[in-house]
């Protein structure tokens, strides 16, 4: 069975443009969610998506976005990128749309210049 | 914000030793979930204990939560190099909160 897959790996962006990631969950799975992790903020909640509906956010500014699509395929996008947008950001899916046994993938490491 | 704090923060110990990492929090939880981290790549699900259990083995791991002091500790045995990474708990509160929120991690390096 596939894991979930994050794309792209890495990315280098500039300030002031925008950015889409992508993450596959593991199949059957409905609930992506997706985290931010920096060396000085650790591993923070950004958004939870379960049938196409997102039924939680955390605490960013609006600059952060997600959606998720029919096939359970989440994006997220990040618009106007500031430096300390420099992450890696990482998706989770799971099977019951809890948290429970969420299943990461790889990340994707975002370098803002 | 971080709901769970890991101490330590970092943990050095020789091949074979065991090591106790342990995680505080500060609400009630529905679950918590202890995960492994390899230098900055994705995390890895290690086991999960419910708030109505109070001790879970797989394999090598043992986890207990003390629900009562909001505490939960992770003992790996017979501990090998390819052990050396990061060790997060989180916390699921429930409800309609549908998120993990992660402490900040214990550091653990096994040398060979």
């Amino acid at each position: 069975k596939a894991g979930v897959t994050q794309t792209p790996r890495y990315l280098i962006k500039t300030r002031g443009q925008q950015v889409t990631l992508s993450c596959s969950p593991i199949s059957g799975h409905r609930s992506v969610s997706w985290y931010q992790q920096t060396p000085g903020q650790g591993l923070q909640f950004l958004f939870e998506y379960f049938s196409e509906t997102q039924r939680n956010k955390g605490n960013f500014p609006g600059r952060f976005s997600g959606r998720q699509f029919s096939n359970s395929r989440s994006e997220m996008n990040v618009s106007t990128l500031e430096l300390g947008d420099s992450a890696l950001y990482l998706c989770a899916s799971s099977l019951q749309g809890r948290a429970a046994e969420a299943f990461f993938g790889q990340g994707t490491r975002l370098t803002v210049v | 914000s971080q709901q769970g704090e890991e101490d330590p923060q970092a943990l050095s110990i020789q091949e074979g030793e065991n090591a106790t990492m342990n995680c505080s929090y500060k609400t009630s939880i529905n679950n918590l979930q202890w995960y492994r981290q390899n230098s900055g790549r994705g995390l890895v699900h290690l086991i999960l204990i419910r708030s109505n259990e109070r001790e879970k083995h797989s394999g090598r791991l043992r986890v207990t939560l003390d629900t009562s002091k909001k505490s939960s500790s992770l003992l790996i045995t017979a501990s090998r190099a390819a052990d050396t990474a990061s060790y997060f708990c989180a916390t699921d509160s429930g409800g309609s909160n549908y998120k993990l929120t992660f402490g900040k991690g214990t550091l653990l390096t096994v040398n060979p």
